[in-house]
């Protein structure tokens, strides 16, 4: 199967610390999407970034940034001087067709 | 901005009743999915549906059904409600789909609980 992989299972750092999450992709597609969700305690899933897979320039909103390497087959994610409001699970997604193909996310936690 | 409605967000059923779970988008989107997320198992596709009236299984549909009557509205079935479907069920929509993937957009979600 091709899989999405989020190693990190938990991530715990102080406020304004900068972080990153992992997520690494499998693909037989020349062409597919990359995606990153965020699902805050409330539990609703807010989607990110939508990312092609020709275009491997990074992204960067506001605190967050996006590096897209496609010779590793990864999609990292960054938060620049986190805060407590990031706390919440992050998940990356490799599109397949219709579908959206899950990784198993990474919990982090933002401490004050 | 879209906007993905659930039915409910707390429910509580008795083992064996069929449930009801209602989705609706106001975006007038062309694909819309039902996943169920547990606690180490991540999100897992019951159904999906491209079409009205159109629906494709996904990884784990025993036990559920779905209908799609309106291009908004795509409804989960639990025939005869069991334990082990005690979970989170969230509905999302997409706008088109094929090759190109398009965002999927997520209600609140429902957390059921079968007792």
């Amino acid at each position: 199967a091709q899989k999405v992989t989020q190693a990190q299972t938990e991530i715990s750092v102080v406020e304004k610390e900068d972080v990153t999450l992992d997520c690494v992709y499998e693909t037989r597609d020349t062409t597919y999407y990359l995606f990153w969700y965020k699902q805050p305690p409330s539990g609703e899933l807010v989607f990110l970034i939508r990312r092609n897979s020709f275009d491997e320039q990074n992204e960067i909103s506001g605190r967050y940034s996006w590096n897209f390497q496609k010779s590793t087959s990864s999609f990292n994610f960054t938060i620049t001087a986190s805060q407590v409001v990031d706390s919440a699970v992050y998940f990356c997604a490799r599109g397949s067709n219709y579908q959206l193909i899950w990784g198993a996310g990474t919990k982090l936690i933002i401490k004050p | 901005d879209v906007k993905v409605t659930q039915s409910s967000r707390y429910l509580v059923k008795r083992t064996g009743e069929k449930v009801f779970l209602e989705c609706v988008q106001d975006m007038d989107h062309e694909n819309m999915f039902w996943y169920r997320q547990d606690p180490g198992l991540g999100l897992r596709l019951i159904y999906f549906s491209y079409d009205v009236k159109m629906k494709e299984k996904g990884d784990i549909p025993e036990g559920y059904s779905v209908s799609r009557e309106k291009k908004e509205r795509f409804s989960l079935i639990l025939e005869s409600a069991s334990t082990n479907q005690t979970s989170m069920y969230l509905c999302a929509s997409s706008l088109y789909g094929g090759r190109d993937t398009d965002t999927q957009y997520f209600g609140p979600g429902t957390r059921l609980t079968v007792l």
